[in-house]
C-alpha cells in the first residue's frame, strides 16, 4: 500500500537552530514528491517539487533532499515566520497523475 | 492572478441541510480536486476533475457529489449534511503533465450541527 509518513509531528526550536524535517514514502514508484508549507487557517502552498533520488531544491532557508525511501526539508538559521505546518506528498507514477498520497504534516514552531 | 478561490469561507449547516461548495481557478489547469482535511489525517482526495464536463470519485466520495460544467469551476455538493462531513475543505487544481504541483484554495470550514 502506498503510503507517507511525516516525522516529528510537531518541533520547536530556538530562532537559528537549525534541523531537519522528515518524510518516508512507501511506494511502487515515484512520479514527484512535493512539500508544501501550511499557514493555521489557509491552504497549502507549494514549496518544491523532487523527482529522483539525489536531487536537492533550495529556497531562502530550506533545501528539500530526496532518497528512494525518505525526503528531508532542511530549516537553516530559522525565524519565527518559518513556523507553519510542512506537508510532504508523494505522486505515485503506478497510478494516474491525479493522485498524491499526504502525509499529516510537521508544526514547526520557532521561538524568537 | 487570483490563483485558486473558494466561497464560503466558512458555514454552519444543520444535519440534513444541502450546500454548495464553489471553487474557481485562473491559471488554465486541467485538473481539479477537491479535498477535506482533519485532525491527525493528511488531506483526503473526495472527487476530481481531468477535464472539462468529467469528474471520478476519489478516496472518500460517499455523501458529496461535483460538477465541472466550465473549466475554470468546479462545484461540490452536499446533499443532505452530516456532522460527520464536519471538515475543513480545499480546492486544488493543477496542470495534467509537466509541471504537476498543486495550487490550493484558502479552504471552507464547514460544521454541521
Amino acid at each position: 500500500e502506498d503510503q507517507v509518513t511525516q516525522s516529528p509531528e510537531a518541533l520547536r526550536l530556538q530562532e537559528g537552530e537549525s534541523s531537519s524535517l522528515n518524510c518516508s514514502y512507501t511506494v511502487s514508484g515515484l512520479r514527484g514528491l512535493f512539500w508544501y508549507r501550511q499557514d493555521p487557517g489557509k491552504g497549502p502552498e507549494f514549496l518544491f517539487t523532487l523527482y529522483s533520488a539525489g536531487e536537492e531544491k533550495e529556497k531562502e532557508r530550506l533545501k528539500a533532499t530526496l532518497t528512494k525511501k525518505e525526503s528531508f526539508l532542511h530549516i537553516t538559521a530559522p525565524k519565527p515566520e518559518d513556523s507553519a505546518t510542512y506537508l510532504c506528498a508523494v505522486q505515485p507514477s503506478t497510478s494516474g497523475t491525479y493522485k498524491y498520497i499526504f502525509g499529516t504534516g510537521t508544526r514547526l514552531k520557532v521561538l524568537a | 492572478n487570483a490563483g485558486v478561490t473558494q466561497t464560503p469561507k466558512f458555514r454552519v449547516l444543520k444535519t440534513g441541510q444541502s450546500m454548495t461548495l464553489l471553487c474557481a481557478q485562473d491559471m488554465n489547469h486541467e485538473y481539479m480536486y477537491w479535498y477535506r482535511q482533519d485532525p491527525g489525517m493528511g488531506l483526503r482526495l473526495i472527487h476530481y476533475s481531468v477535464g472539462e464536463g468529467t469528474t471520478a470519485k476519489g478516496e472518500v466520495p460517499d455523501g458529496y457529489n461535483v460538477s465541472r460544467l466550465k473549466k475554470q469551476n468546479f462545484l461540490l455538493g452536499l446533499e443532505s449534511a452530516a456532522p460527520s462531513q464536519t471538515s475543513v475543505y480545499f480546492c486544488a487544481s493543477s496542470y495534467s503533465t509537466g509541471r504537476q504541483e498543486q495550487y490550493f484554495g484558502p479552504g471552507t470550514r464547514l460544521t454541521v450541527t
